[in-house]
């Protein structure tokens, strides 16, 4: 079964600084989908930036941009030029790209902080 | 915004009665999710549905139960809500592929 861990329960960071959230899986497929999700205090879950594992370029969204290591199992989640407005629990998720379960599995999530 | 609605917001229900959550959605999607939300565990998949009367339990789906007659609407039911049951309720829809997912508001569910 995959699993999909984030063992960094909070950080903090500098308003206009960057920031790394650490993002590792586990699974036997080779061909999936990861994401990362930002979930704001207003509770509503927002996609930020997807990958798929048959891509090797890394994905980009404006200042958020992902380093998507396939061998070590690991995406982690860059946000350049934090805003205040990032402040957000953010989540790690992992689907299969085949086999027409579909299901989600998402990480427990890390809190981040932008301090002005 | 992906056209997904959740109704109720909110709900304080007492041990023992029954509950019924509703997720509607416009974009005509296959896949709908349910998922609860609860501090230190994340998102965890309750149920999930894959076509018109064809659903499948998540990892959490013990007391719920599901069901979608229409492509646009699917129903979590609390049989005999318990105080274990307290938590954020998310709806989720995809299409399949591309992958994405895309969530409804949420509801608070409170059973004391």
């Amino acid at each position: 079964a995959q699993t999909v861990t984030q063992s960094q329960p909070e950080m903090s960071v500098q308003e206009a600084e960057t920031v790394t959230l650490s993002c590792t899986y586990d699974t036997s497929e080779s061909d999936y989908y990861l994401f990362w999700y930002k979930q704001p205090p207003s509770r509503q879950m927002i996609l930020v930036i997807r990958q798929e594992a048959y891509k090797q370029q890394n994905a980009t969204e404006n200042r958020f941009s992902v380093n998507f290591q396939k061998a070590a199992k690991s995406f982690s989640l860059k946000i350049s030029d934090s805003q205040l407005g990032d402040a957000a629990m953010y989540f790690c998720a992992y689907r299969s790209a085949w086999g027409g379960t579909y299901k989600y599995i998402f990480g427990t999530g890390t809190r981040l902080k932008v301090l002005a | 915004d992906a056209g997904i609605t959740q109704s109720p917001r909110h709900k304080v229900t007492e041990t023992g009665t029954p509950v019924t959550l509703r997720c509607h959605q416009t974009e005509n999607h296959r896949y709908m999710y349910w998922y609860r939300q609860d501090p230190g565990h994340g998102l965890r998949l309750i149920h999930y549905s894959y076509g018109v009367k064809d659903t499948d339990k998540g990892e959490v789906s013990d007391g719920y139960s599901v069901s979608r007659s229409k492509t646009e609407d699917f129903l979590l039911t609390l049989e005999s809500a318990t105080s274990s049951q307290t938590s954020v309720y998310f709806c989720a829809i995809s299409p399949g592929t591309p992958g994405e997912q895309y969530f409804g508001p949420g509801t608070r569910l409170t059973v004391t």
